[in-house]
This record gives structure tokens, C-alpha cells and sequence, in this order.
């Protein structure tokens, strides 16, 4: 049971690059989410996905897509990077009708710079 | 919206000694209540969490009490480990939209422990 995990770790893009970061949870959970997290900001959420085929925006949407093509995964798009998207980016899950909706599990995050 | 203020730090203490971090917070209804840990280079892990007035969330030595009236759900332990060095973030979500809205974080607080 690898809880949630994200690829890649660390990643360094030019600027008007793209890139997609994955999310995968094994804990059948209904509810995913992807956070952004800057000094001294706290974590903000970027879109959040109540299940399969559903996506929503959060509070810092600007810039990202997300899509939810299979349960366990949640992908989030760069169409094309700036420097303000340097970030850790952190992707969690929750067990919406499954379990406990209101409890995050959160991945080991990937740090992305934008040069 | 809702809103979350918690002591930024960083917070310096030496090991045994007792720890209080506080934390309050804007919701409307009845939020659940929680605290993360993150530890250096790693993702936010649960530290406890309470989902009623009153409540008493523990895990670690760590304790806190989901005080109603204060708006306030303050993080607690009687001795510090230098192991306990790490950010710890405060965070609410309401249970309005049924655990599918995102987690709503503090800025977090840096503690350090001293030998």
C-alpha cells in the first residue's frame, strides 16, 4: 500500500515549456486534490476532482488543467510555464464516499522550477 | 470564505520543554479540524485531527482540543523532542460541501528544538 505517490520529484522547465505532474493513490479514495505550496503562503489549492471524469477549480487555478481519466490518477498540465509557477506541488486524496471525506492524504510532492 | 491564523515562527525551543502553538480560525458551520506535520524535504503528514466542539484530537505526546466558542484549535505537548523540528500546519475544511472542498491551511510554524 504506497498511500499516494507523484512523479516526477524535482523538475527544472524553461519558461513557455510544458509539463504534466502525475498522481497516483492506491486507497480507492473518491476525492483528489492538487495543492501548491510557497514560503510563507501555506498550501493553496490549485483544482480538486470529486471523481472520476469530474474536475473543479480551486483557489489558484490560473495556468493549470487537471484531468481525472482513471480513478486512482489525477494529472495536472503546465500548458506553458512561468517563473510564478515555481512551486512545491503537493497532490492529495481523500475517501469521499469511501471512507473519511473529510481527511487528506497528502503525496511527497515535486518541486518545480521555472527559469 | 473561510480563514485560518496561526503563530508563524519560528518557534525555538530546548528539548523538554512544554509547547503550545496557536491556532484559530473563520468558518461558517461546523468545520473539521486538523494538524500537519511536515518534516524537512518531505510531504505534510497528519498529526491529529477533530471533527466536533470538544473534541480532543492526540497522536505523538501532541494534543488538541476543538474549542467552539474560542474558534480556536491550539496544538499541545508537555516535552519536545529535537525529533519534533519540523513545520506544523493548522487547516480546516467545511463539512458543507461533504469533504469535497479543499483543506483551508495557516501559513505554518516553523519549530525548532535545541538540545
Amino acid at each position: 500500500n504506497a498511500g499516494v505517490t507523484q512523479t516526477p520529484k524535482f523538475r527544472v522547465l524553461k519558461t513557455g515549456q510544458s509539463m504534466t505532474l502525475l498522481c497516483a493513490q492506491d486507497m480507492n479514495h473518491e476525492y483528489m486534490y492538487w495543492y501548491r505550496q510557497d514560503p510563507g503562503m501555506g498550501l493553496r489549492l490549485i483544482h480538486y476532482s470529486v471523481g472520476e471524469g469530474t474536475t473543479a477549480k480551486g483557489e489558484v487555478p490560473d495556468g493549470y488543467n487537471v484531468s481525472r481519466l482513471k480513478k486512482q490518477n489525477f494529472l495536472l498540465g503546465l500548458e506553458s510555464a512561468a517563473p510564478s509557477q515555481t512551486s512545491v506541488y503537493f497532490c492529495a486524496s481523500s475517501g469521499g464516499t469511501s471512507g473519511s471525506p473529510y481527511t487528506q492524504y497528502f503525496g511527497p510532492g515535486t518541486r518545480l522550477t521555472v527559469l | 470564505g473561510n480563514s485560518v491564523t496561526q503563530m508563524e515562527g519560528p518557534v525555538t525551543l530546548s528539548e523538554e520543554a512544554f509547547l503550545t502553538i496557536n491556532c484559530t480560525y473563520t468558518a461558517t458551520g461546523y468545520p473539521s479540524l486538523f494538524w500537519y506535520v511536515q518534516y524537512p524535504g518531505e510531504g505534510l503528514q497528519l498529526l491529529l485531527k477533530a471533527t466536533k466542539a470538544d473534541d480532543k484530537g492526540s497522536n505523538k505526546g501532541f494534543e488538541a482540543t476543538y474549542r467552539k466558542e474560542t474558534t480556536s484549535f491550539h496544538l499541545e505537548k508537555g516535552s519536545v523532542q529535537v525529533s519534533d523540528s519540523a513545520v506544523y500546519f493548522c487547516a480546516l475544511i467545511g463539512r458543507s460541501g461533504g469533504g469535497a472542498d479543499g483543506l483551508t491551511f495557516g501559513k505554518g510554524t516553523h519549530l525548532i528544538i535545541q538540545p
